[in-house]
């Protein structure tokens, strides 16, 4: 499975977009890109999936360029309820769900 | 849906004692997933489960752990002896299928202190 690097943490203003970039220099024709956030005393929550270009949905938007080797995960006007921790996973499809949860990157969004 | 539902919520035991965490999946799915999560390691996969049977339990720190999934509704995790070290939050999900892009739908996880 892919190694993923992600920042550790990131501070935000309420109100500002966060974007958090992922890197998976080593990731395979089959893997897609996947993203889950966690809530403090929660199970983690899937937010996004991508494998190239854009995916948009109502929570986040997933960049990917076409080398597809990193991909930013953006937050549009995030809320004192989007502090979490925000998890990169790289996997193929065939891997029998199967995924590494990375350390994660813990995002603070303060007033 | 009622979602993955975990239990106990909390359990706390003395080390030595056998612990049994219980994990009912989401109706349908065909996957389940019990990982453990602490500060020092994250989030581990312990076991995971298809069709219930067991696919890749390698894990599965050592053979105080067991996991079992008897039927498509129910799972247990066991410990026996248990250590303090065992100490995490352990979560159990669950997706409907086998794939890499299958998404895993987490419950709200057993928090275990063992004394």
């Amino acid at each position: 499975l892919a190694k993923t690097t992600q920042p550790i943490s990131m501070d935000s203003y309420e109100g500002q977009e966060v974007n958090i970039t992922c890197s998976h220099n080593n990731i395979a024709t089959n893997d897609y890109i996947t993203w889950y956030q966690q809530f403090p005393s929660q199970g983690p929550r899937f937010i996004i999936q991508g494998y190239k270009t854009k995916v948009t949905n109502e929570v986040a938007s997933l960049f990917i360029p076409a080398d597809r080797k990193s991909s930013t995960l953006s937050l549009p006007r995030v809320s004192l309820s989007d502090t979490a921790v925000y998890y990169c996973l790289v996997g193929p499809t065939d891997s029998w769900g199967k995924l590494q949860f990375g350390a994660g990157t813990q995002v603070v969004v303060t007033p | 849906d009622a979602g993955v539902i975990q239990s106990p919520r909390h359990e706390v035991t003395e080390m030595g004692q056998e612990v049994t965490l219980r994990c009912k999946p989401i109706s349908g799915h065909n996957s389940l997933f019990w990982y453990r999560q602490t500060m020092m390691r994250g989030l581990e996969l312990l076991i995971y489960f298809n069709n219930n049977v067991p696919i890749d339990d390698s894990g599965m720190p050592e053979d105080r752990f067991s996991a079992k999934m008897p039927n498509a509704s129910f799972s247990t995790l066991k410990i026996q002896p248990s250590e303090p070290r065992d100490s995490a939050v352990y979560f159990c999900a669950s997706s409907l299928a086998s794939g890499g892009t299958d998404t895993q739908y987490f419950g709200p996880g057993t928090r275990l202190t063992v004394l």
